[in-house]
């Protein structure tokens, strides 16, 4: 079974500041996608950035980027320039790439704080 | 963008009645949506996975007579707690899988905050 690990239960920075926010995974399958979901105080989660484990190229979003280490299955977010706005919990999960439900596995979510 | 909604946001009920949510696909089409179940500062727990014009698929533990799944079109699916009791107290999400592209992503419904007193 596949499982998600996010070491970092809570992080808080200064506005403007870089952060980065760490998620390992296990799995034995070769093609699947990885995701962050941000989860803001209204509780509505929002998808950050998703990557497809077949690409090698990082995905961006904006001040959103990740760093996608495949064989040392890591896929960690930074955030730059931080905002007030992000602060929130964030979930990284994995889903399956074959056909099927594509269930999402979640990790257990880091609280980032952004501090003014 | 893939917006789901999910009605109501919040439900007060006493102890033995049941309680419908609904969550909707608003702006494409879903076949398969998710329903989750979240306790105060923990992660999102799947409950069961909704197939549209077929049974859902129940993860281990979660009692299918407790929570009922419909989903009869491609834009709505429901979860009924039957008889409710206070352990149900929750917060429950519903996501729906967005077929456009290579339908990989899931796009959440803002929750339903549910109490049994």
């Amino acid at each position: 079974a596949q499982t998600v690990t996010q070491s970092q239960p809570e992080m808080s920075v200064q506005e403007a500041e870089t952060v980065t926010l760490s998620c390992t995974y296990d799995t034995s399958e070769n093609n699947y996608y990885l995701f962050w979901y941000k989860q803001p105080p209204s509780r509505q989660m929002i998808l950050v950035i998703r990557q497809e484990a077949y690409k090698q190229q990082n995905a961006t979003e904006n001040r959103f980027s990740v760093n996608f280490q495949k064989a040392a299955k890591s896929f960690s977010l930074k955030i730059s320039d931080s905002q007030l706005g992000d602060t929130a919990m964030y979930f990284c999960a994995f889903m399956r790439g074959i056909q099927g439900a594509q269930k999402l596995v979640f990790g257990q979510g880091t609280r980032l704080t952004i501090n003014p | 963008g893939a917006v789901v909604s999910q009605h109501p946001s919040r439900v007060i009920c006493k102890s033995g009645t049941s309680v419908k949510i609904e969550c909707r696909s608003l702006d494409f089409q879903a076949t398969t949506m998710f329903w989750y179940r979240q306790f105060p500062k923990q992660s999102l727990m799947l409950m069961a996975t909704s197939n549209e014009g077929s049974k859902a698929t129940y993860e281990q533990g979660v009692e299918k007579d407790k929570f009922l799944i419909n989903h009869a079109s491609l834009t709505l699916s429901t979860l009924t707690v039957t008889s409710a009791h206070p352990e149900d107290s929750s917060f429950y999400i519903c996501s729906a899988r967005d077929l456009r592209g290579q339908g990989e992503t899931q796009y959440f419904g803002p929750g339903t905050r549910l109490l049994v007193l």
